[in-house]
């Protein structure tokens, strides 16, 4: 049974290019959501997705936005980068939006 | 809102001793708690959570927690540590999604560096 898995695991974009990561939920999970994680810091909640809608938002910029398909992956978009965009980019799934969260290994986003 | 806060940013402790690690909430409604650890460039792995129930909740790897509603804590415990267990480790709480109507959004702590040695 395989868990969360996010693609790319590193990638490295220049400031104020866009980037797209993604990200396939575990199995039986309908629900998807996105966290931050800066460097030294804990991970900080961008949005939840669930039956193809945003269902909760963050403290984050209109320039983060996301998708979520009929398969009920998902896709993280950020505009314009920014050196403060350069973070381990974590994934989480869930049974509904109520249920528990299990974590993918994260996308390392560097911005040069 | 609610908020986390992890008073340590590291923790030293000598293998086969005691642990603990600390985590003091603010929560509106009931508290969901729960512990992550993180090692090097991986995501998080869940350890244990509570809901409701009994205060003391037992999880992965050996690890306990003890819920303490009236000091609003949550401190992660270990009876014997292992160099194994040197890892970053994150407390976070929950919406109560009956009072937000929904989502099960996280709030995360700083995490607290644990560094187990011979």
């Amino acid at each position: 049974d395989a868990g969360v898995t996010q693609s790319p695991t590193h990638l490295i974009k220049t400031r104020g290019q866009q980037v797209t990561l993604r990200c396939s939920p575990k199995s039986g999970h309908d629900t998807v959501s996105w966290y931050q994680q800066a460097l030294g810091q804990g991970p900080q909640f961008i949005f939840q997705y669930y039956e193809e809608e945003e269902r909760q938002r963050g403290n984050f910029p209109d320039r983060f936005s996301g998708h979520q398909f009929p398969n009920y992956s998902s896709e993280l978009n950020v505009n314009a980068l920014l050196l403060g965009d350069s973070a381990l980019y974590l994934c989480a799934s869930s049974v509904g939006p109520t249920g528990e969260s299990f974590f993918g290994q994260g996308t390392r986003l560097t911005v040069v | 809102a609610q908020s986390v806060a992890q008073p340590e940013d590291q923790v030293n402790v000598a293998e086969g001793n005691p642990l603990t690690v600390k985590c003091t909430y603010s929560v509106s409604g009931n508290p969901y708690l729960f512990w992550y650890v993180q090692y090097p460039n991986r995501g998080l792995q869940f350890l244990l959570k509570y809901i409701t129930g009994d205060n003391l909740v037992k999880g992965s790897y050996g690890f306990e927690a003890e819920f303490n509603k009236s000091q609003t804590s949550f401190h992660l415990k270990k009876p014997s540590a292992l160099v194994s267990d040197s890892a970053l480790y994150f407390c976070a709480v929950r919406d109560d999604w009956v009072l937000t109507g929904g989502g099960n959004k996280l709030t995360f702590g700083t995490g607290t560096q644990l560094k187990v040695e011979l």
